[in-house]
């Protein structure tokens, strides 16, 4: 079975500045999806950006890009110029390409952001 | 844009009672799923609809848990009896395609409290 594991409970980061959230995960796959997702307090969670597994770009999305080590089972979020309203929880999540296959995800970051 | 409904938002419940919870997912996607988010915890997947048909509900606990999607659009979760563990945010979530890239499309969320 495939894990995902971040491990950073808590991450804080002064606004207007970079930082970067970790995530390894444990798959005998060769194709499949990662995500990163954000859930805002009392708020849905939202996608913020996808990986696929035969890509060697890094994905990228406005502000959020992602730093996709194959060999090393690592998925890294990068959030520059943090806004204030970048405070959430992220979670990474893992899903292979097969059919039926579920969204697993990591037990998540909660990202601060400092005025 | 489209969103995933679900209802209650919130559910105060006694142990032992039975409660129930309802998802319409967006139009058109023939996944639907639900996940059990416990407080600081990421989402555990609990049932996986495909159309009417269970795909995946090996973490679902069966003994009093249940879930249908009778016509292949919305879908009812149950909990009966409930038990003070089963306090939790449960999410609905729906996706175009069962596999792969399609992201999944979340909910609010029911926040369940059983006392």
């Amino acid at each position: 079975a495939q894990t995902v594991t971040q491990s950073q409970p808590e991450m804080s980061v002064q606004e207007a500045e970079t930082v970067t959230l970790s995530c390894t995960y444990d798959t005998s796959e060769s194709d499949y999806y990662l995500f990163w997702y954000k859930q805002p307090p009392s708020r849905q969670m939202i996608l913020v950006i996808r990986q696929e597994a035969y890509k060697q770009q890094n994905a990228t999305e406005n502000r959020f890009s992602v730093n996709f080590q194959k060999a090393a089972k690592s998925f890294s979020l990068k959030i520059s110029d943090s806004q204030l309203g970048d405070a959430a929880m992220y979670f990474c999540a893992y899903r292979s390409s097969n059919a039926g296959n579920m969204l697993t995800f990591g037990g998540g970051t909660r990202l601060m952001v400092k005025p | 844009e489209a969103e995933v409904a679900q209802s209650p938002r919130y559910k105060i419940t006694e142990k032992s009672q039975a409660v129930a919870f309802w998802c319409d997912p967006i139009s058109g996607h023939a996944t639907l799923y639900w996940y059990r988010q416990i407080l600081g915890q990421g989402p555990e997947l609990l049932v996986q609809f495909q159309d009417e048909s269970v795909v995946d509900d090996s973490q679902l606990p069966k003994d009093r848990f249940s879930a249908e999607r009778l016509k292949g659009v919305d879908s009812t979760l149950k909990i009966q009896p409930a038990e003070l563990g089963d306090s939790a945010m449960y999410l609905c979530a729906s996706s175009s395609l069962p596999r792969g890239g399609a992201p999944l499309h979340f909910g609010n969320g029911t926040r369940l409290t059983v006392t």
